[in-house]
């Protein structure tokens, strides 16, 4: 069974602060994603990394997909209230399956 | 242009019963997904669909079933209830199938079920 491990499982922390997010497996992926959910509604898709060392940044936020691309981080600098969700990976296997981690819960608080 | 449309959003049934939701997917997308979400199991696969054809299928049992419209608006229907069928049932569309894009998902709201 393929695993895709996500840590911390839960993270509060103040507004300013920088926080990673990882994503980890023994399994190679094509493609990797990340998701922001927030209580009662569906995820919604912040980036797809698909090349192995890629980085990619929106805004305060960075993604990186790594080397042998069996991992993945997100990192947020100056962390704000409106960061407050729950943060999902998913990988895109090599008989295409999307594989989910069970997500990190953040809070950020005022 | 209108995002994923999931109805309904809330529903509660009894253990027995079934029940029926539905997807419509954004216009043109062709690939509806369906995920059940629960606090304890986290997102698991239900079933995808690609041009009416059933792509991949999750480990659910065979009281779990969808089905695919030619305008691409899915629906999925749960048969005797279980308590445990209480969740958070997701759909996702996509313009190609996962196999076909990394391009990602675009998820509905989704349907709250609760079974009493």
């Amino acid at each position: 069974t393929q695993l895709l491990e996500q840590s911390p499982q839960f993270l509060s922390i103040q507004e300013g602060e920088n926080l990673t997010v990882y994503c980890n497996s023994s399994s190679v992926f094509s493609s990797l994603q990340w998701y922001r959910q927030e209580p009662g509604e569906g995820p919604v898709l912040l980036v797809t990394v698909v090349t192995g060392g890629e980085v990619k940044k929106l805004k305060r936020l960075t993604f990186q997909f790594g080397d042998a691309r069996k991992d993945s981080s997100l990192h947020i600098t100056a962390a704000q209230p409106g960061d407050t969700g729950l943060y999902l990976c998913a990988g895109l296997d090599s008989n295409y399956q999307l594989i989910w981690g069970a997500g990190t819960k953040l809070i950020i608080k005022p | 242009k209108a995002g994923v449309t999931q109805t309904p959003r809330y529903l509660i049934k009894t253990r027995g019963q079934q029940v029926t939701l539905s997807c419509s997917p954004i216009s043109g997308h062709r690939s509806v997904s369906w995920y059940q979400q629960t606090p304890g199991q986290g997102l698991q696969f239900l079933f995808e669909y690609f041009s009416e054809t059933q792509r991949n299928k999750g480990n659910f049992p065979g009281r779990f079933s969808g089905r695919q419209f030619s305008n691409s608006r899915s629906e999925m229907n749960v048969s005797t209830l279980e308590l445990g069928d209480s969740a958070l049932y997701l759909c996702a569309s996509s313009s190609k199938w996962t196999g076909g894009s990394s391009y990602g998902y675009t998820f509905g709201s989704g349907t709250r079920l609760t079974v009493v």
